[in-house]
């Protein structure tokens, strides 16, 4: 099984700072997803990252791949209120499809004003 | 597209009922899962339909849990008899396999937040 940690768990920021948001998974992966879910709803896709060296932005948000450190990273820049929101992130098990979707813990995010 | 179609949206029962959750794929998937989420233990497969067939059940906890897919465009998640350690929300997710990675974004439907009394 593979297992995927995000850090941190909570992370409550100020409008117009950046931060960023740290995923790690056990073994090898092929591919990575960054997902967001707001409070009772459902989770939106935000990012497919499928090699090493991958970077995708969107608006405020970019999420790159590292994956010889088994690592991805969501790089928040200069946030805004509409971002808060919980943040998760995926890993698929390498030579595997999407029934081997790990998510990671996911990471609160309060962006205060 | 009107996206993957759960309901109810909200179920509340007292222990020992038969609870159903349904969900409707985006048209053209040819894959389904279901997932549940709690605070404790996060997001958890549950079950993996791939063209109607039940691939992988690993993720049911226990006999109680029967899932089916009778057509592509419809399936249910069975809890009989419900127990209060079942509340959560459940969500289906679809998304259309064997077409290359990035097409295997799974799309998730709004969930079903159960209750258990």
């Amino acid at each position: 099984e593979l297992k995927v940690e995000q850090n941190p768990l909570f992370l409550s920021m100020q409008e117009e700072k950046n931060y960023t948001i740290y995923c790690n998974y056990s073994t090898t992966s092929d591919r990575l997803y960054w997902y967001r879910q707001d409070p009772g709803k459902s989770l939106e896709s935000l990012f497919v990252l499928l090699s090493n060296g991958a970077v995708k932005q969107e608006g405020r948000l970019m999420a790159s791949l590292d994956t010889k450190a088994r690592l991805s990273t969501l790089h928040i820049t200069a946030a805004v209120h509409d971002l808060s929101a919980t943040y998760f992130c995926a890993v698929v098990l390498r030579g595997t499809g999407a029934n081997n979707l790990f998510f990671g813990t996911g990471t609160r995010l309060t962006v205060i004003p | 597209d009107a996206g993957v179609i759960q309901s109810p949206r909200h179920e509340v029962t007292e222990m020992g009922q038969e609870v159903t959750l349904r969900c409707k794929p985006i048209s053209g998937h040819n894959s389904l899962f279901w997932y549940r989420q709690t605070m404790m233990r996060g997001l958890e497969l549950l079950i993996y339909f791939n063209n109607n067939v039940p691939i992988d059940d690993s993720g049911m906890p226990e006999d109680r849990f029967s899932a089916k897919m009778p057509n592509a465009s419809f399936s249910t998640l069975k809890i009989q008899p419900s127990e209060p350690r079942d509340s959560a929300v459940y969500f289906c997710a679809s998304t259309l396999t064997g077409t290359g990675w990035p097409r295997e974004k799974l799309f998730f439907g709004s969930g079903t937040q159960l209750s258990v009394l």
